[in-house]
């Protein structure tokens, strides 16, 4: 069975603030993928980074990035200097390789993150 | 552009209505899902179709019956529901291609309010 734990329920932080959502994941599988989706007050999803479980290069993307840790199953997501626009709901996912479970995810229960101006 | 949508965007009911939530997606792809958010269960996989085939039930009432027509095409029949059932209803798709799974793109959701 797969699981994955957003312990942070809600963070605040001020504009300009660096923060890091964390994400930590159970799987019995060696090949798996790792989502980050962004939902905010819209209430529609979006999806951030796909990543393997064979690549743990981190990523960044402009103010975004992403640590990728195998050792201790986690995959935390980074905002630099953040932004009101920031504020939302992000999800943290997990899907094992294709089979029986192709394409199902299991998502975390998210971290809301309020930025103030 | 918007690659999946969703109709209606609210729907009010009462508990003996006969209602269908629709999704369609332009994007091409195989695999559609319906998920139910609330405030209990932040995302909770409802059903997932892989090429029109149901490939999972998460264990959900039958009250709410999904139908698949085609790739491009998702409903969710809803009856006899109950005040629990009031949630944010997302619908999403994916590919299904060789060096998945893939990332899943979503609908806007329909807010669904049981009275």
């Amino acid at each position: 069975a797969q699981k994955v734990t957003q312990a942070q329920t809600e963070i605040s932080v001020v504009e300009k603030e660096d923060v890091t959502l964390d994400c930590v994941y159970e799987t019995r599988d060696t090949t798996y993928y790792l989502f980050w989706y962004k939902q905010p007050p819209s209430g529609e999803l979006v999806f951030l980074i796909r990543r393997n479980s064979f690549d743990e290069q981190n990523e960044i993307s402009g103010r975004y990035s992403w640590n990728f840790q195998k050792s201790t199953s986690s995959f935390n997501f980074t905002i630099t200097a953040s932004q009101v626009v920031d504020s939302a709901v992000y999800f943290c996912a997990l899907s094992e390789a294709p089979g029986t479970n192709a394409g199902k995810s299991t998502f975390g229960d998210g971290t809301t993150l309020t930025v103030k101006p | 552009e918007t690659g999946v949508t969703q109709t209606p965007r609210h729907l009010v009911m009462g508990m003996t209505n006969k209602k269908s939530l629709k999704c369609e997606q332009h994007l091409g792809h195989n695999a559609m899902y319906w998920y139910k958010q609330s405030a209990k269960k932040p995302l909770e996989l409802m059903f997932v179709y892989n090429f029109k085939e149901q490939t999972e039930n998460n264990s959900v009432p039958s009250r709410f019956s999904p139908e698949c027509p085609n790739s491009s095409h998702l409903f969710l029949h809803l009856h006899t529901l109950q005040p629990e059932d009031s949630a944010l209803y997302l619908c999403a798709s994916s590919p299904t291609l060789a060096g998945g799974p893939y990332e899943q793109y979503f609908g806007p959701g329909t807010r669904l309010t049981v009275t």
